[in-house]
């Protein structure tokens, strides 16, 4: 069981630069999630993925965010142009069906500078 | 009020002891209910789901109360490794949108 996988596990860039993280969730996983987590503000719920499909998006910060399923092994999100206040360790996480518990990937630690 | 309240601790327990958290929610219709467990610089990990009846793995217990809203997390004989974050998750079941929504978390330290 290789378990959720997201890459890469650090990204440190600068102000004004594309961002794209990466996941790949548990096969057979219908649920796919991005949340963020800061100590401010703990984990937030950015995007959601039933059957590769959009759900909810309320939780994307802006218009610099945005995420995309094409298949069902692999997802991306994207912040461009990023910004120092998007520093945040972002999670992937992948769930059986609706009500099921979410698996975790390792994350991927941002750093904008 | 926010949708899943957890105190933020530090709890600060010596080993063997027996330490509970609780965590409220706010949605009458939540329908499934987590605990997480979350290391310094790691990501969450399933610690126990939370059932009706109350259910119990080793030394952990959780437990749902629907009148008064809120889940709780027992922990017996408190180890050294019990220390770290725990996070509950509530999920509604209402609707076409579903969101696991995560509190807080609460931080354990259990000292020698």
């Amino acid at each position: 069981d290789a378990g959720v996988i997201q890459s890469p596990r650090h990204e440190v860039t600068e102000m004004g630069q594309e961002v794209t993280l990466r996941c790949k969730p548990i096969s057979g996983h219908n649920s796919l999630f991005w949340y963020r987590q800061t100590m401010m503000r703990g984990l937030e719920l950015l995007i959601y993925f039933n059957n590769n499909v959009p759900i909810d998006d309320s939780g994307m910060p802006e218009d610099r965010f945005s995420a995309k399923m094409p298949n069902a092994s692999f997802s991306t999100l994207k912040i461009q142009p990023s910004e120092p206040r998007d520093s945040a360790v972002y999670f992937c996480a992948s769930s059986l069906w609706r009500e099921s518990p979410l698996h975790f990937g390792n994350g991927t630690r941002l750093t904008v500078t | 009020r926010k949708e899943v309240e957890q105190d933020p601790g530090p709890f600060n327990v010596p080993e063997g002891a027996t330490v509970a958290f609780n965590c409220t929610y706010s949605n009458s219709a939540s329908q499934s209910f987590f605990w997480y467990r979350q290391d310094c610089r790691k990501e969450p990990k399933l610690l126990m789901s939370v059932y009706s009846s109350g259910n119990e793995d080793g030394r952990f217990t959780a437990q749902l109360n629907r009148a008064s809203q809120y889940i709780s997390l027992l922990i017996r004989d408190s180890k050294l490794s019990d220390s770290a974050t725990y996070l509950c998750v509530v999920t509604p079941a209402s609707g076409g949108s579903y969101i696991p929504t995560f509190g807080r978390g609460t931080s354990l330290i259990v000292h020698p």
